[in-house]
């Protein structure tokens, strides 16, 4: 069966500070792996995603996850994060037939 | 940009009662799909629908109905609304080859008293 962790509900960090958001995966197959954000009151947007090939892949608003096999994650980075970047952020992996499992969310703060 | 209409965009229902939630996109999109949003659960699918007149049971169908009737329209029908449906209900759509990329609604949220 496949299951998507984000162990941290809630992060803080301050505005221009570096941010990690980490996701662990669990799945049998190859993953399709995606980081999705939900501002407020607004349904979820695809941040970025990845397939294969280069484990670090590009997003949205210098969003960037690495991929690691061995370690069954995908952690969302930012070098340097805004106030609006708060928001939940959720991953999620692709299993059966086009369907999507998400984790739990991390909810971001961004403070001044 | 890719559509996806959800109405109501909230309801209050009663316990016992009947429920129906709509959904209508305009991406001309083979995938349709309902998740329910509870803290600390983040999405779970409930059914999806890759065409017409045929839907899929997700990870959590029970207490829900499906229903696909066109391409464009995706109901989630609650026939005995209970306390613990409280949640909020996103739609979503989706291209037939892959999941590239889901659109969402911008979600109903669903209060059953």
């Amino acid at each position: 069966a496949q299951s998507v962790t984000q162990p941290d509900a809630r992060v803080t960090v301050s505005e221009g500070a570096s941010l990690q958001l980490r996701c662990k995966y669990s799945y049998s197959a190859t993953p399709y792996l995606f980081w999705y954000v939900q501002y407020p009151r607004q349904g979820l947007q695809l941040l970025l995603k990845y397939y294969s090939g280069d484990p670090v892949v590009q997003g949205v608003n210098s969003f960037e996850a690495e991929f690691s096999k061995s370690n069954s994650s995908f952690h969302l980075q930012k070098a340097s994060v805004h106030w609006s970047d708060s928001a939940v952020y959720f991953c999620a992996l692709r299993a059966n037939y086009n369907v999507l499992y998400f984790g739990s969310g991390t909810k971001l703060t961004v403070e001044p | 940009e890719a559509a996806v209409t959800q109405s109501p965009r909230s309801k209050v229902a009663v316990t016992g009662g009947k429920v129906t939630l709509s959904c209508h996109q305009t991406n001309n999109h083979d995938y349709m799909y309902w998740y329910r949003q509870d803290t600390g659960h983040g999405l779970r699918l409930i059914h999806y629908s890759y065409v017409a007149d045929s839907t899929e049971k997700g990870d959590i169908p029970d207490g829900y109905k499906a229903s696909r009737p066109s391409q464009e329209n995706f109901s989630l029908i609650l026939e005995l609304a209970s306390l613990s449906q409280t949640a909020v209900y996103f739609c979503a759509s989706s291209v037939g080859t892959g999941v590239e990329r889901l659109f969402f609604g911008h979600g109903t949220k669903l209060s059953v008293l």
